[in-house]
């Protein structure tokens, strides 16, 4: 079935280190993938994303990495900082026939930067 | 500034007893969702409303019906709340503009007790 999932369920990382969050998904018919951040009491946070036609794009000292003959994507952090501690969740995104967008999220990271 | 705002942030029910999750927003957006995000898991899409068209999740139980009075407002009710049901419920909007994809602006979400 449908999934979206994750290798590690935490990451810790020295400030200042560059960090890596990997995800797997199983949807052929994603046509973008998302990256979310979400803090402690908040909701998820947009990062970046990436269209499916993709296999690379940069935003502001993240990097979004994507694999599509292994259905892997990756979420690089550079230079991480104390406020990139949180939980992240990739998302892939299927239009359904009727036009109804559906984001299906994976499991999350735990990602902790260590001071 | 433009946002998601979800009342209450907490909400204590007793078993069965019906709820009422409020969401509004700023952003003018034509789709509204609400996720149910049980703890350390990822959120779920329960159902959405495009414009005025109410699309439900094929798992999502009897119990959870949703209203939407007006472009702003959404609201979620729970009939009968189990203690299953106790998670956070996030409320997020956009304006898909497929085939490009513009971001799920999502509340901070309330967090439901049952008892």
């Amino acid at each position: 079935g449908e999934s979206v999932g994750l290798h590690l369920p935490t990451l810790s990382v020295q400030e200042g280190d560059n960090s890596i969050i990997n995800c797997a998904y199983s949807n052929s018919a994603s046509d973008y993938f998302i990256w979310y951040k979400q803090e402690s009491g908040k909701g998820p946070q947009f990062i970046i994303d990436i269209r499916s036609n993709m296999d690379k794009r940069q935003g502001q000292r993240v990097t979004v990495l994507l694999n599509k003959t292994v259905k892997h994507l990756s979420l690089q952090i550079a230079a991480t900082q104390p406020g990139d501690s949180a939980v992240y969740f990739c998302a892939d995104r299927v239009i359904s026939n009727f036009g109804n967008e559906k984001l299906t999220f994976g499991t999350g990271t735990r990602l902790t930067i260590i001071p | 500034d433009a946002m998601v705002i979800q009342n209450p942030r907490y909400q204590v029910t007793q078993f069965g007893k019906p709820v009422t999750l409020s969401c509004s927003q700023t952003l003018n957006h034509n789709v509204m969702y609400w996720y149910q995000q049980k703890s350390s898991q990822a959120p779920k899409l329960l159902f959405h409303y495009y414009d005025k068209d109410f699309n439900n999740e094929a798992d999502t139980p009897d119990n959870f019906q949703s209203r939407r009075p007006n472009t702003s407002f959404c609201f979620l009710d729970i009939r009968s709340p189990g203690l299953g049901d106790a998670a956070m419920y996030l409320c997020a909007t956009s304006r898909p503009a497929w085939p490009t994809y513009n971001e799920q602006f999502f509340g901070p979400g309330t967090r439901l007790t049952v008892l």
